[in-house]
C-alpha cells in the first residue's frame, strides 16, 4: 500500500471521447505529478502542482488538462487523444517537490 | 538537458550479484534515487544519494560519484524476486528526470 490510489486502473477509449485519469494521495503530502510511461522509454514528466499550483508544464499536448483542486487530488483530463498516447499514466506525490516520491499503480490508456 | 544512461538489460543467477550503472549529464543536481518497478505495478523506492559514497540498505547498495556523474546500485544475494525494472532518477530542484531502467531478470 503506497497511499497513493488512481483510478480507473484501465482505460479504453476513442479519439473522440473525453475521460478523466484520478489521482488521491492519503500521506498529507504537499506536492503531486503526473508522468507517462511509454514501452521502453523513460518515465515522462507532464506536470508538477505544489500547494495546488502548477509549476511544470512539461511542453504538454493541450488535449492534456490537469487539475488540482486540492493538496490530496490530481486529475488529468483527457480529450481528441491519439494512439500514440497510448501509455501507463502514472501519478505521484511528495512531501514537497525535492523530496521522495510515492507513486500510484497507474492508469493504462488504450486509444483506439 | 537531462541525459541518464543506463543498461537496457541484465541477467544473473539466483544468489549472485549483479551492479546496475548509470551515468548522467543534467543541468543541474540535488540528488539521485534509484526504483524498483515490477512489471504492471508503481515503482517504489529503494534509496537516495546526496553525496558522494556508498550508501548499504540490506541487500541493496547504492553509489555516487558526482565529478563523475556516476551512480550503481548494487544488488547482493540475488532472489526470483528482485527480477524487476530499476530505474535510475536525477531530481533538480523539483524535477525528478528518469533512465529508461534496466531490466533484470534472475534465473534459477
Amino acid at each position: 500500500e503506497t497511499g497513493v490510489t488512481q483510478t480507473p486502473r484501465h482505460l479504453v477509449m476513442g479519439m473522440t471521447n473525453k475521460k478523466s485519469l484520478k489521482c488521491e494521495q492519503h500521506l498529507g503530502h504537499n506536492a503531486m505529478y503526473w508522468y507517462k510511461q511509454s514501452a521502453k522509454k523513460p518515465l515522462e514528466l507532464m506536470f508538477v502542482y505544489s500547494l495546488e499550483e502548477r509549476v511544470e508544464n512539461n511542453s504538454v499536448p493541450s488535449r492534456f488538462s490537469p487539475e488540482c483542486p486540492n493538496s490530496s487530488h490530481l486529475f488529468l483530463h483527457l480529450h481528441t487523444l491519439q494512439p500514440e498516447d497510448s501509455a501507463l499514466y502514472l501519478c505521484a506525490s511528495s512531501q514537497d517537490v525535492a523530496g521522495k516520491q510515492y507513486f500510484g499503480p497507474g492508469t493504462r490508456l488504450t486509444v483506439t | 538537458g537531462q541525459n541518464i544512461d543506463q543498461p537496457t538489460e541484465m541477467t544473473a543467477t539466483e544468489g549472485a550479484i549483479v551492479q546496475i550503472n548509470c551515468t548522467y549529464q543534467t543541468s543541474g543536481f540535488n540528488g539521485l534515487f534509484w526504483y524498483q518497478q515490477h512489471a504492471g505495478e508503481a515503482p517504489t523506492f529503494l534509496s537516495y544519494n546526496v553525496l558522494d559514497g556508498l550508501e548499504e540498505k540490506g541487500r541493496f547498495s547504492s553509489f555516487l560519484s558526482r565529478s563523475k556523474g556516476y551512480s550503481y546500485l548494487l544488488l547482493k544475494e540475488l532472489q526470483m524476486k528482485d527480477s524487476a525494472s530499476y530505474l535510475c532518477a536525477v531530481t533538480n530542484d523539483y524535477k525528478l528526470s528518469f533512465g529508461a531502467g534496466t531490466t533484470v531478470t534472475v534465473r534459477a
